[in-house]
């Protein structure tokens, strides 16, 4: 069954650590993978996307993600966190279709400690 | 840039009553998605709809309809609300056959069934 799964459901780091939440994925054919980030009271914003080529992708507000399709994961890491970081972030899982259906993980709530 | 709009961003219902939450994109994109969003659950889809008076079910169609009779416009229809359906309700939107394949989202409802 396809599924994406957000193992850490909460996070807490102090301002200017490094970050990094975890995203695996279980997907028959070739993933398109997504990374979302829901501030408090907002819609999704598209953080950042792969789709093929190199296999870490940079994104906004200084996030990158790697993607491991020997582990089957797409992690997001941030090298230094900001208190303006602090949202819930979704990792999703698609194919290239018609229909931009997505899959979407549990949420991982980040909190940033000043 | 891609707007959706969400007609209510709280919503407070008896038990009972038929509850319309409203969708409306100004980009012209042919599919529409309803989400229900729960803590721990991630986004789940309900319906979606890939063009006027299309839908199809998504994972958990289970007491709601919809409605779309415009392209820019997918009403999201609780029949018969009940306090299970207390939830957050996201509306999202995306081009057919566009290369970025990302999904926009509204600010979402919150909705309170008493």
């Amino acid at each position: 069954a396809q599924s994406v799964t957000q193992p850490d459901i909460h996070i807490t780091v102090s301002e200017g650590a490094s970050l990094e939440l975890r995203c695996n994925y279980s997907y028959g054919a070739t993933p398109y993978l997504f990374w979302y980030v829901q501030s408090p009271g907002q819609g999704l914003q598209l953080l950042l996307k792969y789709f093929s080529g190199d296999t870490l992708v940079q994104g906004i507000k200084g996030f990158e993600a790697e993607f491991k399709r020997s582990q089957s994961s797409f992690n997001l890491r941030k090298p230094s966190v900001h208190w303006s970081d602090a949202a819930e972030y979704f990792c999703a899982v698609g194919a290239k279709s018609n229909t931009g259906k997505l899959i979407f993980g549990q949420g991982t709530t980040l909190q940033v400690k000043p | 840039d891609v707007k959706v709009t969400q007609s209510s961003r709280y919503l407070v219902k008896r038990t009972g009553e038929k509850v319309f939450l409203e969708c409306v994109q100004d980009m012209d994109h042919e599919n529409m998605f309803w989400y229900r969003q729960d803590p721990g659950l991630g986004l789940r889809l309900i319906y979606f709809s890939y063009d006027v008076k299309m839908k199809e079910k998504g994972d958990i169609p289970e007491g709601y309809s919809v409605s779309r009779e415009k392209k820019e416009r997918f009403s999201l229809i609780l029949e018969s609300a009940s306090t299970n359906q207390t939830s957050m309700y996201l509306c999202a939107s995306y081009l057919s056959g566009r290369v970025s394949y990302e999904q926009y989202f509204g600010p979402g409802t919150r909705l309170t069934v008493t």
